[in-house]
């Protein structure tokens, strides 16, 4: 089966950096993605991670460990609107499913 | 376009009516996915259609019915629905797989009554 574990909910500062982590425990893997979704919308992609190592994009970067089974996603310069629910996902089945986590609601606070 | 189109957004039914979900992209995308999203709940997968084949199903009641007319459309047929299938049906698709990102819809909220 599949078991992908996330903090359920966080707090932090405008303008400050959180790190948003994910285990995961699966039956193969092709690769682990972090989505962001604001209530009442659909999710929207914002990394994609398939080999170790730190991917970096804008204020958003994600890490990988395929070992470990562990990825974090770090939001850097924090901003009111980044207030949503942050969900890994692992791709599985030889690429054919995306299995969602449990997501992390994030709160940014002034 | 990068957009997936989904309607009705809102729908209400009964337990004993038969209703369709729609889905539509033009990206040529040739994945397409259902996926089931509760309250605060993260979404879970329901179906995955690759080239308009069911390669997918994720153990769902037969009272969920999928169908992938041509590459660009995606319905799911409901009937005999009961009140704990309310929840956000989100549909996604993916140029071919998912290991690539998806592109989600904005969903369709269900409420059975």
């Amino acid at each position: 089966g599949q078991n992908i574990d996330q903090p359920t909910e966080m707090t932090a500062t405008e303008g400050a950096i959180v790190q948003i982590n994910c285990t995961y425990q699966t039956s193969g893997f092709n690769g682990l993605f972090w989505y962001q979704q604001h209530a009442g919308e659909a999710p929207t992609f914002l990394s994609y991670n398939v080999l170790d190592g730190l991917e970096e994009k804008g204020r958003f970067s994600s890490f990988l460990s395929r070992s470990k089974g562990y990825s974090y996603l770090l939001l850097k310069e924090l901003q009111m609107k980044d207030s949503a629910s942050y969900l890994c996902a692992v791709a599985t089945g030889g690429g054919n499913k995306l299995t969602f986590g449990t997501g992390t609601q994030l709160k940014v606070e002034l | 376009d990068t957009e997936v189109t989904q309607t009705p957004k809102h729908l209400v039914m009964g337990m004993t009516n038969k209703k369709s979900l729609k889905c539509e992209q033009h990206m040529g995308h040739r994945a397409m996915y259902w996926y089931k999203q509760k309250a605060k709940k993260p979404p879970e997968l329901m179906f995955v259609y690759s080239y308009e084949k069911l390669s997918i199903n994720e153990s769902v009641p037969s009272r969920f019915s999928p169908e992938c007319p041509n590459s660009s459309l995606l319905n799911l047929h409901l009937h005999a629905l009961q009140p704990e299938d309310s929840a956000l049906y989100l549909c996604a698709s993916s140029q071919w797989a998912a290991n690539e990102k998806l592109f989600f819809g904005s969903g369709t909220q269900l409420s059975v009554l």
